[in-house]
Order: C-alpha cells, then sequence, then structure tokens
C-alpha cells in the first residue's frame, strides 16, 4: 500500500480553521483519499475522502493537490470536541475494507 | 451511533489462554474486518470476513482466526496468548457491493480492550 506522511501533532484555537496536511507521493491513480479520526477511548470514525476533486461534507472539507501527491482535511472551526488522532489513509480500489493506518496527526484544540 | 457494537468491553487472560470477540455489525453491512490496536499506535488490519468466508488478511500468525455469521456478526479468535497481543481490538462493518468492490465508509466500534498478563 503507498504511504502517506503526517505531522505527529498539530495545535489550533477553538472556532479557528484547521488545515491538517498529508503527503502521499507515491500514490496510484486509483487509490482513494480517505480521512478518519479517533477520539479518546473511542473508534476510529469517517470524516471524508476523495479521489481527483475536492469534496465537502458536514465533518471537513477535503483538498486535492493537482498531481494528487498530497492534500488537505480542512477543519472550517474547530470545536473541543474536534480534538482528536486524524488519520490520512489512502484506499486502493481493490483493497475491500483493508485501511492502513499510519501514526496520524494527533489534534490539540485550545479553549 | 455507528451501530456497530462489540463485546466485552473488557477483559483479562493469562499468556496461553484463548480469548473470543465478538462484533455485531450495523444493518445493512455484509462485511466485516478485524484491526488490532496496540497503545500509541494506529489499528492494523486483522482480516475481513464476506460471505461468511475470510477475504483477505493482514501480517497476523494462524492463531488469530475469526468466523462470520449468516446476520453478518463476526467473531475473533485468538490462541495461545501473548503478551503482545494485549491491544485494543477493533471491529468495523461495511457494504461490499455485488461487484466485490467496497469503497464506501466502515463504521468502527468502540473495541474490546484485552490485557495479557
Amino acid at each position: 500500500d503507498a504511504k502517506t506522511t503526517q505531522p505527529n501533532s498539530m495545535e489550533s484555537n477553538e472556532e479557528e480553521p484547521v488545515h491538517l496536511p498529508c503527503n502521499h507521493s507515491t500514490i496510484s491513480g486509483t487509490d482513494y483519499i480517505h480521512w478518519y479520526r479517533q477520539l479518546p477511548s473511542q473508534g476510529p470514525e469517517y470524516v471524508i475522502h476523495g479521489l481527483t476533486s475536492n469534496v465537502n461534507n458536514r465533518m471537513a472539507s477535503l483538498a486535492i493537490a493537482e498531481d494528487r501527491k498530497s492534500s488537505t482535511l480542512i477543519l472550517h472551526r474547530a470545536t473541543l470536541r474536534d480534538a482528536a488522532v486524524y488519520y490520512c489513509i489512502l484506499r486502493a480500489i481493490t483493497s475491500g475494507s483493508r485501511l492502513t493506518f499510519g501514526e496520524g496527526t494527533q489534534l490539540t484544540v485550545n479553549p | 451511533e455507528t451501530g456497530v457494537t462489540q463485546s466485552p468491553t473488557h477483559l483479562i487472560k493469562t499468556r496461553g489462554q484463548q480469548v473470543t470477540l465478538r462484533c455485531s455489525s450495523q444493518s445493512g453491512h455484509n462485511t466485516v474486518s478485524w484491526y488490532q490496536q496496540a497503545l500509541g499506535q494506529g489499528p492494523q488490519f486483522i482480516f475481513q470476513y464476506y460471505r461468511e468466508e475470510e477475504n483477505g488478511r493482514g501480517n497476523f500468525p494462524p492463531r488469530f482466526s475469526g468466523l462470520q455469521f449468516p446476520n453478518y456478526s463476526s467473531e475473533l479468535n485468538v490462541n495461545a496468548l501473548e503478551l503482545d497481543d494485549s491491544a485494543l481490538y477493533l471491529c468495523a462493518s461495511s457494504s461490499t457491493q455485488h461487484r466485490g468492490t467496497n469503497t464506501g465508509e466502515l463504521f468502527f466500534g468502540e473495541g474490546s480492550r484485552l490485557t495479557v498478563l
């Protein structure tokens, strides 16, 4: 599976936007970019995914670089409940429900 | 609430024992996958079950085995427990389409925390 690189940790203030970067220089043409997050003492939770175009949903936005070698998860207004580990994952169309998690980015939100 | 339930939530075993963990998948989902998450690390894929058969396996030894039942619920069995098996075991349910593709989101349970002494 192609690998992703994320910063170990990031910090934000409440009600400010947060941009979480992810590098995936070895992405293949059929890999989807998925983001999951894991709140303390919970299982991972789906956030968003995309292939080539930018995507928006009620939780976040996903900005994908034109060459697809990097992407950014955008939380428009961080809340204390957004404090979690955020995982950027490349998911091949043939991989089924196999997700390859890295170590993710620990997001701290300050009040 | 995801609808994926796991049991037990916590358990303690001793080295060499066997353990069975259970998972009820979300309504309408036909695929269950299991993950192991050691403390401070991301989850690691163990295997997935679709149509009651193992359909994809990660880098785990044969003493990790599973079952999927006709109602799509699943069990994870671990034999000959080792200290390193201490971890959070996560179950995820998803939907595999009739052509065998599975590209939708996974819904995870809250996990079963296993401690091996």
